[in-house]
Parts: C-alpha cells; sequence; structure tokens
C-alpha cells in the first residue's frame, strides 16, 4: 500500500525495558510527525521533522524520548526506560510539504503497553 | 492559548437522522488551519477536511458538510442522513499548533 505504516502494531514491554517504534511515511513525504494518544483524548503532538531534521521537540514529555530520522524517511521513536504512564498509542503522519500546517495522513499506530 | 473543545463526548443517533458535531477553538495566530479526522475503531485516523483561516465558505461533501464562522471561533461538522458506517471518533484539529480536540464519539445505530 502506499500509507504510512508503523511497526510493531502492538507492543509489550515490562517497566524499564527501552522500546524501539518505526514509522515509514508515505514516499516523497518531506515532513513527518509523531503523536501520543491516550485511551478517550485526542492526539498530542510530540515531534516534528522537516526531512531529516527535527524542527520541533517541544511535545517530548521527557529525556526518555528521543525521535530520529536520519537519512529523511524512515523514522524511528526510542524511548528508554519506559513507565506505566507511557502506555498509549503513539501515532506517525506524514505530509508531502514541507509545512506543518499541510494535511497529514496517519498511520494505523503502535499501541504501547507497559507492565 | 490555542485550544480545540469538543463539548460532545457521545453522541447516539438512528440511522438516517442528521447530527452536528460542535468544534470551538481559541487562538491568537490570524493564519491557521482547521481539520476534522475520523477515527473508525481499526484506529487509523482518516482525514475529512482542511480550512484555512481566510475561508470561511461552507462546504458540501455528499452527506457531509462543515460551517465555518469565524466570528464565534466554530467550525461544525453535520453528517446528513447518518449510516452506521459513520460510527467513530470524530476529531477537530487546529494546526500550525498541531492541537487536536479530544474526540467526538458518534455511535449510529440501526
Amino acid at each position: 500500500g502506499a500509507g504510512v505504516s508503523q511497526s510493531p502494531r502492538y507492543k509489550v514491554a515490562k517497566r524499564g525495558q527501552d522500546v524501539a517504534l518505526r514509522c515509514d511515511p508515505i514516499s516523497g513525504h518531506v515532513s513527518l510527525f509523531w503523536y501520543q494518544q491516550a485511551l478517550g483524548q485526542g492526539p498530542e503532538f510530540l515531534t516534528y521533522f522537516q526531512n531529516e531534521a527535527q524542527l520541533d521537540k517541544s511535545g517530548l514529555p521527557s529525556d526518555r524520548f528521543f525521535a530520529e530520522r536520519p537519512e529523511g524517511s524512515v523514522s524511528t521513536l526510542k524511548i528508554q526506560r519506559t513507565q506505566q504512564e507511557d502506555s498509549a498509542v503513539y501515532l506517525c503522519a506524514s505530509s508531502g510539504q514541507a509545512i506543518n500546517t499541510d494535511t497529514q495522513y496517519f498511520g494505523p499506530g503502535t499501541r504501547l503497553t507497559v507492565l | 492559548a490555542q485550544k480545540v473543545t469538543q463539548a460532545q463526548t457521545e453522541i447516539s443517533v438512528v440511522e438516517k437522522e442528521d447530527v452536528t458535531l460542535d468544534c470551538v477553538y481559541e487562538t491568537r495566530d490570524t493564519t491557521y488551519y482547521l481539520f476534522w479526522y475520523k477515527q473508525p475503531p481499526s484506529g487509523e485516523l482518516v482525514f475529512l477536511i482542511r480550512r484555512n483561516s481566510f475561508d470561511e465558505q461552507n462546504e458540501i461533501s455528499g452527506r457531509y458538510s462543515w460551517n465555518f464562522q469565524k466570528s464565534t471561533s466554530s467550525f461544525n461538522f453535520t453528517i446528513t442522513a447518518s449510516q452506521v458506517v459513520d460510527s467513530a471518533v470524530y476529531f477537530c484539529a487546529l494546526f500550525r499548533t498541531l492541537t487536536f480536540g479530544k474526540g467526538t464519539m458518534l455511535l449510529v445505530s440501526p
């Protein structure tokens, strides 16, 4: 398919483990976004890339959260020393323009459960 | 402060009824974009509409219509003749700040 894909779709981690979540954006899309969606809430912005440059990481909740997009395509969101409050769905979105007001197309998300 | 309020947490209707989902926003920006997304049970957010702050024309797409009123900072979404497949959570969002509302769950029963 030509949409945004994310892997894994589900991840269970023990508290204290590190996890890595992958996002494959739509081919050619310049901008990539990560969101965190808690149960019953709307998505909350975490970070934004334009090509390989991380232009905004103001939404990352702590220094345990780290994102990268080294070649301007695939992105990885890493969470170190996971805590129970990190349990959520992590959504990735991409857009074709180098602005953050363009239409974003979302992937199916990764549901992270921290025990 | 940037904020999006969707006051209706959950709405239940019977098929073929019309339903309006409310969205009120707050922003100090003069240029901004408003969006509606649908999140079905599968979890993937589906884009419905994008509207910039300078375009106050209402828009209709099939059974969907949107009413943007800058004077009241509202961007409401109406589904005409609802169908069971419309059951989902609907999110209103304000971009430049990438702020989403908490969503309205719409349940359409046969």
